[in-house]
């Protein structure tokens, strides 16, 4: 999981903060997902992106979250307005497109929704 | 519409015996599946995968099968060893699809007893 890093790892935010989550991929890789995991639950696939491009974002809610991966730099998960039910663990991959490789999970960020 | 079902919330064995852990899906272009191991506080990480071309794959201690008629696969780990204890999740994609979307279980926790 040290490949992949995200931070910060833990984050409270009140309701109607915003919240920003960022996550560097392994080395070498330009393809980055985001999880979110409630409590008791498995993790639900959010947003694909490749570098400046989001692929695929059919996990996203409509309103108040964005995702974007920069040409320079981390990967960014930003929730507007954060509400209680935002409060989940949230979980960057990365993949580098080898063929049966899989995706790579940082060990997450924490969000607590006040 | 919980398309990877893992029934076992949670699973309890003694050290050195073997353990399985089930996972059924219903989704008929899945073609590709994982099993992803977490610690809490951790990211998942990845374990072992198996392509919908073969019934079974191997890497030491564990051994993944799948049944393809019955939408069914397990994961074997023997011998079964403490460090072993942690939630295990099984996933599912369509390779096809492009955008490699991993469709998780809710997990099962593993206890082994020493």
């Amino acid at each position: 999981n040290a490949g992949v890093m995200q931070n910060p790892r833990h984050l409270v935010r009140r309701r109607g903060q915003e919240a920003r989550l960022r996550c560097s991929p392994m080395k070498g890789h330009s393809h980055v997902y985001w999880y979110r995991q409630l409590p008791e639950e498995g993790l639900k696939f959010m947003v694909y992106l490749q570098k400046e491009n989001i692929i695929d974002e059919s996990g996203m809610p409509k309103e108040r979250f964005s995702a974007e991966f920069p040409k320079e730099g981390p990967s960014i998960l930003r929730i507007q307005q954060v509400v209680r039910g935002d409060s989940a663990a949230y979980f960057c991959a990365s993949y580098g497109r080898t063929v049966g490789s899989p995706l790579h999970f940082g060990n997450g960020t924490r969000l607590t929704v006040t | 519409d919980q398309q990877v079902k893992q029934n076992s919330p949670s699973l309890s064995v003694q050290e050195g015996r073997i353990s399985i852990l089930n996972c059924d899906y219903t989704n008929s272009m899945f073609d590709y599946f994982l099993w992803y191991k977490k610690y809490p506080a951790e990211g998942p990480t990845f374990l072992i995968s198996i392509s919908s071309i073969k019934d079974k794959n191997e890497d030491g201690r564990f051994t993944v099968f799948l049944n393809k008629s019955a939408k069914h696969l397990s994961l074997h780990i023997v011998p079964s060893q403490p460090g072993d204890s942690a939630v295990y999740f099984c996933a599912a994609t369509n390779s096809g699809a492009g955008s490699y979307q991993l469709t998780f279980g809710k997990g099962t926790k593993l206890s082994v007893i020493p």
